[in-house]
């Protein structure tokens, strides 16, 4: 099936530092990513959608400024969060949609961020 | 997208059926059902999705009502490693997948 991975899996960063996670699509290209974040016994919530080569749509509260996404090719996407602070503590998740699957979403195994 | 209504947590023994119900009364002809699962500290991961017929695969087995408003995901011999939140989400096409609040299962030995 297809393969979906993130880097780091787990991090931790002082308050004020910039951060940056990645999301690979091992076996298959990948046009669109997805980016979720998921705080501690809730649900996962779509933060942005990324389109290879073009720039990232965000959702509605989420501050473009603050978490920059860059897909720039078919099988790479990354997230910075900038000057993080502790709310910004999460676990962020990334999906691929792969065109010879169908369009079907594929996860990654997601990344804990710790800020102190 | 339609809304859908799961129970917040379950219990099961391990070794018997886990049946998974949910409501999506308001879905559309040309929606899907999708089911997804999330172990504790993990990337959801997907278990089966159908339209109108049951569905059966190596995890579980959809089962979807005549009338489309209900669906029931079933896992038929419950192990310890199937405990995670189970997600029941309605899709059309190939729109981005929205998560709700699923239902928590907990198989116990």
């Amino acid at each position: 099936g297809a393969v979906v991975s993130q880097h780091p899996s787990w991090v931790i960063c002082k308050s004020g530092t910039s951060v940056k996670i990645e999301c690979r699509s091992l076996d298959f290209q990948a046009t669109t990513m997805f980016w979720y974040r998921q705080f501690p016994k809730q649900s996962l919530m779509l933060m942005a959608t990324s389109n290879e080569g073009s720039k990232a749509t965000y959702e509605q509260g989420v501050e473009k400024d603050k978490f920059l996404i860059n897909h720039a090719s078919l099988t790479l996407s990354t997230l910075t969060v900038t000057s993080a602070h502790p709310e910004d503590s999460s676990f962020y998740i990334c999906s691929a949609v792969s065109l010879a699957g169908g369009y079907e979403q594929f996860f990654g195994p997601g990344t804990r961020l710790t800020v102190l | 997208d339609a809304k859908t209504t799961q129970p917040t947590s379950m219990d099961c023994a391990e070794g018997r059926a886990a049946n998974l119900p949910c409501n999506h009364s308001t879905i559309s002809g040309n929606e899907y059902v999708y089911w997804y699962r999330q172990i504790h500290s993990q990337g959801p991961q997907y278990i089966i999705h159908g339209l109108k017929n049951n569905e059966t695969n190596e995890m579980a087995s959809l089962i979807i009502t005549e009338d489309r408003k209900s669906s029931t995901l079933i896992l038929p011999h419950a192990t310890l490693r199937d405990t995670a939140v189970y997600y029941c989400i309605v899709r059309v096409g190939y729109s981005t997948l929205t998560f709700g609040k699923g239902t928590m299962l907990l198989v116990s030995p």
